[in-house]
């Protein structure tokens, strides 16, 4: 699988969007983009995934580059709840995700 | 409607020993997979079940194996347990690839192990 890039921390105000980036040069034609968060002492959460579309749902937006190499996560209106670890993770299996150290995103009032 | 169930959700044990973990998958779904997370890192997968038998395989040895029932639910075995085996082990469901329902995988809160 191919390997992600994020930065390690991030904050955010509460209300504004929350923008994760993460870089994945090396993607292959075949490897979707998945993203999940952890909040402390939870298992991880799924939060959306894609190949090569944008992609929307009730808790996010994904905005992958017309290259795949990099994709953003959007949290549009942040709020507390949303303070945790976000993890993305590029696999061609839905099972075998092998998460990397994530983003933490802290959330402020 | 029950998530992911696991249990213990603790448990101490020695160098040496052999560890047994157990999960119940989400209702409705018949694909379990394991994953270890160490303290500080990300979840890394150790390996998947479904119809019984050990579907996908990551970079775990063979001391890690499993087992899956005819009602879905589903073991982790340890065995020789070391120092480093010390971590949290989710357990995730979903519904099998091959039905179109890509990606979503849910987990349960973990059963935290510590070796000594």
């Amino acid at each position: 699988d191919a390997k992600t890039t994020q930065p390690t921390s991030m904050d955010c105000a509460e209300g504004r969007a929350a923008n994760l980036p993460c870089n994945h040069s090396t993607i292959s034609g075949n490897e979707y983009v998945y993203w999940y968060r952890q909040i402390h002492s939870q298992g991880p959460q799924y939060i959306i995934h894609g190949l090569k579309n944008n992609e929307t749902n009730e808790m996010a937006s994904l905005i992958i580059t017309e290259d795949r190499k990099s994709s953003t996560l959007i949290l549009p209106h942040a709020t507390l709840r949303d303070t945790a670890v976000y993890y993305c993770i590029v696999s061609n299996s839905g099972y075998a995700l092998n998460f990397g150290k994530g983003t933490s995103l802290l959330v402020t009032p | 409607d029950a998530g992911v169930t696991q249990s213990p959700t603790h448990l101490i044990k020695t160098r040496g020993q052999q560890v047994t973990l157990r999960c119940s998958p989400k209702s409705g779904h018949d694909t379990v997979s394991w994953y270890q997370q160490a303290l500080g890192q990300g979840p890394q997968f150790i390996f998947q079940y479904y119809e019984e038998e050990e579907r996908q395989r990551g970079n775990f040895p063979d001391r890690f194996s499993g087992h899956q029932f005819p009602n879905y639910s589903s073991e982790l075995n340890v065995n020789a347990l070391l120092l480093g085996d010390s971590a949290l082990y989710l357990c995730a469901s979903s519904l099998p690839w091959k039905r179109g329902k890509t990606g979503e995988l849910f987990f349960g809160e973990g059963s935290r192990l510590t070796v000594l």
